[in-house]
């Protein structure tokens, strides 16, 4: 069975501390790696990762994909409240995504 | 674009009345998928769409559950009779083209309390 593990599953840090969210998947026919961000409502896209090794990035957001690990991390640096939410990762598949229960990540001034 | 439309955002019913979600994509997607999330099991994908066909409706919990695409631009998810264990927010989401390749665009989602 399809299956993405996300860990930790939740995360307190203060505002400037470095964070690093973990997923790793199980999924066949896996084609890409999505990360969301949920707030109070839908969860607004990421990022999309198909190649092992290449970092993509934006702001103090980055993330990476490990095809041989099975896994990828998303990165958020220099953390700000704006940025407390449930992080969500999903694998592709040939026509649906599969999503982890998600890192809930509180950030305090 | 408005982006992907659900209404109603919350609904409250009594234990075994009829519930009827809505969902309006974004125009031009070709793909709808519908999702249910709850603390305990996450996103769950309940079924979607292709060019207004389901294709996938093994996430769909019991008969209780159906869902239609009548047109390119509407989707209804309804729940008859519904029961307390339905609790919980669900999900409309629209792509133009086969998932992997594209990004879900979701909805703001129906909160629903079944009591």
């Amino acid at each position: 069975e399809d299956k993405v593990v996300q860990s930790p599953l939740s995360l307190v840090v203060h505002e400037g501390d470095t964070v690093t969210l973990n997923c790793s998947y199980e999924v066949t026919n896996f084609r890409s790696l999505l990360w969301y961000k949920q707030e109070k409502k839908a969860p607004t896209f990421l990022f999309m990762l198909t190649s092992s090794g290449i970092e993509k990035k934006s702001g103090r957001l980055s993330s990476i994909l490990d095809k041989k690990e099975l896994s990828s991390i998303l990165n958020i640096t220099a953390t700000q409240t704006g940025d407390s939410a449930i992080y969500l990762c999903a694998g592709g598949a040939t026509n649906k995504l599969i999503f982890g229960t998600g890192t809930l990540l509180a950030v305090q001034p | 674009d408005a982006g992907v439309i659900q209404s109603p955002r919350h609904e409250v019913t009594e234990m075994g009345q009829e519930v009827t979600l809505r969902c309006k994509p974004i125009s031009g997607h070709d793909y709808l998928f519908w999702y249910r999330q709850t603390m305990m099991r996450g996103l769950e994908l309940l079924i979607y769409f292709n060019n207004n066909v389901p294709i996938d409706d093994s996430g769909m919990p019991e008969d209780r559950f159906s869902a239609k695409m009548p047109n390119a631009s509407f989707s209804t998810l309804k729940i008859q009779p519904s029961e307390p264990r339905d609790s919980a927010v669900y999900f409309c989401a629209s792509t133009p083209r086969l998932v992997a390749k594209n990004i879900q665009y979701f909805g703001a989602g129906t909160r629903l309390s079944v009591l």
